[in-house]
C-alpha cells in the first residue's frame, strides 16, 4: 500500500516571502501522479498543483512550484511571494496510474502541513 | 453554482442514532468518492463509484457502513448505531472516469461535520 507522509505538521511564512513544504512518499508503483491540495478554514479542498511521475519536468503553477525528485520518493511545494490568502493546511496526495483501470483511482494523502502567514 | 455539494453541512447526534448524509457531484461526472478526516488527520478513502456500481470499500467502511449512488447521480452514506468515533468531516469528491491512464482532477465538496455525542 502507498503511504504519503508530511513531517511539518506547522509552517509559517512571512507575507512576500517563499516557503516550502516537503512531502515523501513510499510506492512500488512506477506511474503515478501527486498532487497538493490546499484546505482554507472552514472551506473545501482545492487542487494546487499535480505532477506526473513519468515527467522530469517540475510542475508549475503561477507562485506555487514542486520539486519532484522520483528516486527520493520526494514532493515539496514551494510557495513563492506568499500572500495572507495562503493561509490553509496543505495536503500532499498521492493517486495510483493504474491503465487497466477506467478512471481516476482514490487518493492518498499525507497528514497535512497547516500553514500560517504573518502580515 | 455547478459544484460539488454536500447535505447536512453539520450534524449532532447522539451515540446509537443512525445517520444519512447526502452528495450532489458535478453533473456530468461518473465517478463519486467518500472520504472521512478526522481531527489533524488527512482524508481517508472510504468507497467510491462508477455510476450506480461501487467499485471499491476501504476497511474502514466498517458493516455499519452503507453508501449508495441508486441512478449514477446523488449518494448517500448511512451511519447505523452511530458511536463516538464516527465523529469526523465527511468529504464528497467527483471527477470524470475515463480511459486507463487519463488524469482527472477531483473535486471535493465541502463536506458533512458529524459530531456524535
Amino acid at each position: 500500500a502507498q503511504t504519503v507522509t508530511q513531517s511539518q505538521p506547522e509552517m509559517s511564512v512571512q507575507e512576500a516571502e517563499t516557503v516550502t513544504l516537503s512531502c515523501t512518499y513510499d510506492t512500488s508503483e512506477s506511474d503515478y501522479y501527486l498532487f497538493w491540495y490546499k484546505q482554507p478554514p472552514s472551506r473545501q479542498m482545492i487542487l494546487v498543483i499535480r505532477q506526473e511521475a513519468y515527467k522530469q519536468q517540475n510542475a508549475t503553477e503561477n507562485r506555487f512550484s514542486v520539486n519532484f525528485q522520483k528516486a527520493a520518493k520526494s514532493f515539496s511545494l514551494k510557495i513563492s511571494d506568499s500572500q495572507l490568502g495562503d493561509a490553509a493546511m496543505y495536503f500532499c496526495a498521492y493517486r495510483s496510474d493504474d491503465w487497466t483501470d477506467s478512471g481516476n483511482t482514490p487518493l492518498v494523502f499525507g497528514k497535512g502541513t497547516r500553514l500560517s502567514v504573518i502580515a | 453554482d455547478t459544484g460539488v455539494s454536500q447535505d447536512p453541512r453539520h450534524k449532532i447526534t447522539k451515540r446509537g442514532q443512525n445517520v444519512t448524509f447526502r452528495c450532489d457531484p458535478i453533473s456530468e461526472h461518473n465517478r463519486l468518492y467518500w472520504y472521512r478526516q478526522t481531527l489533524g488527520q488527512g482524508p481517508e478513502f472510504l468507497t467510491y463509484f462508477q455510476n450506480e456500481a461501487q467499485l471499491e470499500k476501504s476497511r474502514l467502511l466498517s458493516d455499519r457502513f452503507s453508501a449508495e449512488r441508486p441512478k449514477g447521480s446523488f449518494s448517500t452514506l448511512e451511519i447505523q448505531r452511530t458511536e463516538q468515533g464516527d465523529s469526523a468531516m465527511y468529504l464528497c469528491a467527483s471527477s470524470l472516469g475515463f480511459g486507463g491512464g487519463a488524469w482527472r482532477e477531483q473535486f471535493f465538496g465541502p463536506g458533512t461535520r458529524l459530531t456524535v455525542l
